[in-house]
């Protein structure tokens, strides 16, 4: 079983909203990882966590924060986001260094 | 400073027969290098990787070629079906890094004509 599902698939938020995207992942996996696509381009490392811990901050602006709170969940909070914010989010987890993504939620920000 | 790059952003190819995708690297510290297939609007799926100590690696109809002494990677299909048509990232890592990041390259958008 190789599955990481991401929830919601699709999110339309105002610049003043506070929402959430969820992760799960039941391999195992130690290490977990946000993403940020954006069309034609390469996935965008945003954030690592390694045994539930925060790893890697690639200099993500504070509007993302993302959160662990167990082995099989991680969250990324949004609050205050701006239009080019719109993308494509990517979760995905690893065994050693292959690395497994969900199918993303497609965020909007209007 | 790009460290992986893969120069054809795009290629075209007869279905059945064989597609070879690129990909270059700078970076002779990175010992592990993976291959990512992506639809529109979904994840990128893994398609096969290999370790810096081979040269070969196979899967099915796929192929992964690397080339240490050039810093070359290649990617074979054989034989191209249609399905296969998509976007393929790839990316490369320091195996024992212990971060777990990975460089992609900019993606190569693979048509199959039936």
């Amino acid at each position: 079983d190789t599955e990481v599902t991401q929830t919601p698939k699709h999110l339309v938020m105002g610049m003043t909203n506070k929402k959430s995207l969820k992760c799960e992942q039941h391999m195992g996996h130690r290490a977990m990882y946000w993403y940020k696509q954006k069309a034609k381009k390469p996935p965008e490392l945003m954030f690592v966590y390694s045994y539930e811990k925060l790893s890697i901050n690639e200099s993500v602006p504070s509007r993302f924060s993302p959160e662990c709170p167990n082995s099989s969940l991680l969250n990324l909070h949004l609050h205050a986001l701006q239009p080019e914010d719109s993308a494509l989010y990517l979760c995905a987890s690893s065994r050693r260094n292959e690395q497994f993504f969900g199918p993303g939620t497609r965020l909007t920000v209007l | 400073d790009q460290q992986v790059k893969q120069n054809s952003p795009s290629l075209s190819v007869q279905e059945g027969r064989i597609s070879i995708l690129n990909c270059d690297y700078t970076n002779s510290m990175f010992d592990y290098f993976l291959w990512y297939k992506k639809y529109p609007a979904e994840g990128p799926t893994f398609l096969i990787s290999i370790s810096s100590i081979k040269d070969k690696n196979e899967d099915g109809r796929f192929t992964v070629f690397l080339n240490k002494s050039a810093k070359h990677l290649s990617l074979h299909i054989v034989p191209s079906q249609p399905g296969d048509s998509a976007v393929y990232f790839c990316a490369a890592s320091g195996l024992y890094s212990n971060t777990g990041k990975l460089i992609f390259g900019q993606g190569t958008t693979l048509q199959v004509k039936p």
